[in-house]
């Protein structure tokens, strides 16, 4: 079993529609990232999280650090969103990361 | 913040040869990683890239195949030696805020083997 556990691994919907991706974690984590990865490969860090929610446009993500959960909310998702979204821990006391198997979001217009 | 880039960013090689993937940071930063993408795959940790000392290899990943060095705090070399066609991966470089935990990714390199 993966220390971290993404689910859906796809996701499909149409433009506007609330995206929800969830992260389950088994191990103690320092914080744990939310990262986007489009075609070609870059990747970039959406969120770092240790506690609570944080909020960017219409990006949600929150974190409840006694049930090892995380989750990453898009609200009137659009097109441009379509992208793979990775969750990641920093393993406590490792100073490294551990990767969730990414979910491949693909937003319809 | 913390700009990385990556060189080549792409190639294809021959099966037998080896290829060396350079990752040049803006700033300087103490944890600086390699990373393998396999297609359709998440990211797997190779090693933790040490200034000035060997590198620290994660499990089912060894020097002989994989060499690193950091002759320094913005600078790292990743080899690929021996390759086969199981090798052809995405090679990713990342760095981490020691105290903050920021991360930041490199572009990628793209490997091809033949």
């Amino acid at each position: 079993k993966n220390e971290v556990e993404q689910s859906p691994q796809n996701l499909t919907a149409q433009e506007g529609e609330f995206i929800t991706i969830n992260c389950s974690y088994s191990v103690g984590i320092s914080a744990l990232h939310w990262l986007q990865q489009h075609p070609g490969g870059g990747i970039v860090s959406l969120f770092m999280l240790s506690s609570g929610k944080k909020k960017h446009g219409r990006l949600i993500a929150t974190i409840n650090i006694q049930e090892k959960h995380s989750s990453l909310h898009i609200t009137a998702s659009h097109p441009r969103d379509s992208a793979v979204y990775i969750c990641a821990a920093i393993i406590q006391g490792a100073q490294k990361l551990v990767f969730g198997q990414g979910t491949r979001l693909t937003i319809n217009p | 913040s913390a700009v990385i880039s990556q060189k080549p960013s792409r190639d294809i090689c021959q099966r037998g040869t080896s290829l060396t993937i350079q990752c040049q940071v803006d700033s300087q930063v103490t944890m600086m990683f390699w990373y393998r993408q396999q297609p359709g795959q998440s990211l797997t940790l190779i090693a933790t890239a040490n200034q000035g000392s060997e590198a620290t290899y994660e499990s089912g990943f060894v020097i002989d195949k994989f060499p690193i060095s950091r002759p320094n705090l913005t600078f790292s070399t990743l080899t690929v030696s021996n390759m086969s066609p199981e090798d052809s991966s995405i090679y990713l470089c990342s760095v981490m805020g020691l105290l903050t935990y920021e991360q930041y990714f490199g572009p990628g390199t793209r490997l091809t083997v033949t």
